[in-house]
């Protein structure tokens, strides 16, 4: 069974880069031909993709996000991270992660809110 | 603003068949399957519908969905209690580089 968990800090303060990482069980990053990514939620609000990594172990991002947003892996530990930066208020939310093929995705974190303020 | 349209709110009685409309454009549904999720309060969203009519183990078949040019659309029929949540459909956007869209979601409450 794949299985996904969300980590990192639940508060941000304005204008730093906000890091999470993802940790898989019950699949390989390395050797996996699905995609890794982080989508978020802003409260109340619908779901946003971020960024992925393919099966490669390139990264590819949503462009809104893109000079923003780093998605890097590391297969050592099975994990796969996001950071976000210079976050403003507007970047509070929950953040998931998932695994999918083509915005297909079967599997995915519980979720973790981030609050950006100080 | 999500790059697909859905409507913000759909609603039915037990037993009813309520359908949830998702718009896009010819880069997005024009071009590739639809997926569709749904998510309960507090809880990661579920993969309801993938390309475009196809449901994962486990989904009842009172769920279906369907595709037509830049538009598709969910179908719930025997709508029950349990069904009130908010539903995203979802795709794959060519555009310059290939990246995953989602509607803004529809909450359907069941009265």
């Amino acid at each position: 069974q794949v299985q996904l968990q969300e980590s990192g800090p639940g508060l941000v303060q304005p204008s730093e880069t906000l890091s999470l990482t993802c940790t898989v069980s019950g699949d390989s990053l390395s050797g996996s031909t699905y995609n890794w990514g982080w989508i978020r939620q802003p409260p109340g609000k619908g779901l946003e993709w971020l960024g992925s990594m393919n099966y490669n172990g390139s990264p590819y991002y949503n462009p809104s996000l893109k000079s923003r947003v780093v998605v890097s892996v590391d297969t050592s530990k099975n994990q796969f991270s996001l950071d976000l930066k210079s976050v403003t208020a507007a970047d509070t939310g929950v953040y998931f992660c998932a695994r999918h093929h083509l915005g297909i995705a079967a599997y995915w974190g519980q979720g973790l809110l981030v609050t950006v303020s100080s | 603003q999500s790059v697909l349209t859905q409507p913000p709110s759909a609603s039915g009685t037990p037993g009813q068949t309520v359908t949830i409309s998702c718009s896009g454009s010819r880069s997005n549904i024009g071009s590739n399957t639809v997926n569709w999720y749904q998510q309960l309060p507090g809880t990661a969203p579920r993969l309801l519908i993938y390309a475009t009519n196809q449901r994962p183990s486990g989904v009842p078949d009172r769920f279906s969905a369907s595709k037509s040019g830049t538009s598709a659309s969910l179908a719930i029929a025997g709508l029950q209690s349990d069904d009130e949540a908010d539903y995203y459909c979802a795709a794959w956007d060519d555009g310059l580089i290939g990246f995953w869209v989602f509607g803004g979601g529809t909450k359907l409450t069941v009265l």
